[in-house]
C-alpha cells in the first residue's frame, strides 16, 4: 500500500547550523508533496511543496528537493533559529489524500 | 484569511460514552478529512469526505464514524468510547488536491 518514510525522528542542531530531514514514498503516481510545520498546541501548517516537475523550491531558509526516479524527498533548513523548533512532517500525494511522514521533531539549541 | 475551527481544544469523556468532535471550515472546500495524532505514528487519517453526505475510509476507520450534511462541517462520532481513542484528533479541510488546512486539534482523554 501507499507510505512515506520519514527519518530522523528526532533531530537537535545548534542555533545557526543547517537541518536535513528525509523522506522516501512507494507510491511512484504521487505528483504533489507537501510539508508542514507543527509548532506546540497548533495544528500542522504548510511551509513548503514541490511537484513533481520540478527537483528543488526554495522559499528563504528553506528548501525542498525531490528525485522522482529514487522516490525521495529531504526538506533542508539553513541558518536555524529558536523558532524553528517543531515537529515536521512530509506528505505524498494520494487519491484525495496525503500519505504522512510519521514526524520529525526538530530542537534548534540556542 | 482561511479557517477550520474545532468545537474543543480539550476534552475528557468517560469509557462507552458516544463522543462528537464538530469541524467547520469557511473556505468553501468540498474536501474534509479527520486524523489522530499520536507520537511516533504521525498523522493517521480516519475517514475523509469529497463532498456532502459523501465519505470514505481512511486508514483507521474502526471505532469512529461521520457525519457530513453541510459542506462547511464534518463530524467524527465515538460510537462508545474506548482508553484507545485518547488521542490528539485533527481536522483540515482543502480544495482538489491542493494544501489541506488544519485546525488546531482537539486531545481527546478516555477514562
Amino acid at each position: 500500500g501507499e507510505n512515506v518514510e520519514q527519518h530522523p525522528s528526532t533531530l537537535s542542531v545548534q542555533e545557526g547550523d543547517s537541518a536535513v530531514i528525509k523522506c522516501t514514498y512507494s507510491d511512484s503516481a504521487s505528483n504533489y508533496f507537501p510539508w508542514y510545520k507543527q509548532e506546540l498546541g497548533k495544528g500542522p501548517q504548510l511551509i513548503i511543496d514541490i511537484r513533481s516537475n520540478v527537483g528543488e523550491k526554495k522559499d528563504q531558509r528553506i528548501a525542498v528537493t525531490l528525485n522522482k526516479t529514487a522516490k525521495h524527498f529531504s526538506l533542508h533548513i539553513t541558518e536555524t533559529q529558536p523558532e524553528d523548533s517543531a515537529v515536521y512532517f512530509c506528505a505524498a500525494e494520494g487519491t484525495y489524500k496525503y500519505i504522512f511522514g510519521t514526524g520529525t521533531r526538530l530542537k534548534v539549541l540556542a | 484569511d482561511v479557517k477550520v475551527t474545532q468545537s474543543s481544544r480539550y476534552l475528557v469523556k468517560r469509557t462507552g460514552e458516544k463522543v462528537f468532535l464538530e469541524c467547520v471550515q469557511d473556505m468553501d472546500h468540498e474536501n474534509m478529512f479527520w486524523y489522530r495524532q499520536d507520537p511516533g505514528l504521525g498523522l493517521r487519517l480516519i475517514y475523509f469526505s469529497y463532498d456532502v453526505k459523501m465519505k470514505e475510509k481512511g486508514d483507521i476507520p474502526e471505532g469512529y464514524s461521520v457525519s457530513r450534511e453541510k459542506k462547511e462541517r464534518f463530524s467524527l462520532i465515538l460510537e462508545s468510547a474506548s482508553t484507545n481513542q485518547t488521542s490528539m484528533y485533527l481536522c483540515a479541510s482543502s480544495s482538489g488536491t491542493l494544501e489541506q488546512y488544519f485546525g488546531p486539534g482537539t486531545r481527546l482523554t478516555v477514562t
